[in-house]
């Protein structure tokens, strides 16, 4: 069984301030994905990441995977408001075989107050 | 609107009944993905269908089951409905067998009481 382990599970931050998520892992994924899901509607993807070290920047979000693609991270810089929501990591195929289908961290909760 | 499109919204029935939710990806995706969504256990991975055919199968319960149409719309049918069956369903589409991206619907909220 492939385990995807977020942390922190909830975080709870001011408008302004930096925070950064962890997504680990101990398989090895072919591409790792994060989504933001906001309350009674589906998770929309943020960004996809392949290569290991790789590093793609949206805006204020900075994502990282790791270099043995078993781990990623999300840096968010200056965080407002419209950020808050639950973010999930996820990773596509892997040394467990399953080739076809997405496995979820629980995510993590952020709320950024104003 | 993300392009996939899930009904109903809203789902509220009792114990030992039977549902179907219904899921049309998005235009030109061919491979389509049911999520059961609930706070303990996060979104877990119940089957995939691709082109017609079942692609891949996570922990689904054998009182549920799905398929995939000609016209690639898709259904996920849950029998025998205990509590423990309320949660959010989840379908997402891509476009081949494998995905660097899902794109998912707005959800079923299925309460079962």
């Amino acid at each position: 069984t492939q385990l995807l382990e977020q942390s922190p599970q909830f975080l709870s931050i001011q408008e302004g301030e930096n925070l950064t998520v962890y997504c680990n892992s101990s398989s090895v994924f072919s591409s790792l994905q994060w989504y933001r899901q906001e309350p009674g509607e589906g998770p929309v993807l943020l960004v996809t990441v392949v290569t290991g070290g790789e590093v793609k920047k949206l805006k204020r979000l900075t994502f990282q995977f790791g270099d043995a693609r078993k781990d990623s991270s999300l840096h968010i810089t200056a965080a407002q408001p419209g950020d808050t929501g639950l973010y999930l990591c996820a990773g596509e195929g892997g040394s467990g075989g399953s080739n076809y289908k997405l496995t979820f961290g629980k995510g993590t909760l952020l709320t950024v107050n104003p | 609107d993300s392009g996939v499109t899930q009904t109903p919204k809203h789902l509220i029935t009792a114990t030992g009944q039977r549902v179907t939710l219904r899921c049309s990806p998005r235009s030109g995706d061919l491979s389509v993905y049911w999520y059961q969504q609930s706070l303990d256990q996060g979104l877990q991975f119940l089957i995939q269908y691709y082109n017609g055919e079942e692609r891949a199968k996570g922990n689904i319960l054998e009182r549920f089951s799905a398929q995939q149409f000609p016209d690639l719309h898709s259904e996920l049918n849950l029998s025998s409905l205990e509590l423990g069956d309320s949660a959010l369903y989840f379908c997402a589409s891509s476009r081949g067998p494998t995905s660097l991206g899902y794109t998912f619907g707005s959800g079923t909220r299925l309460t079962v009481v």
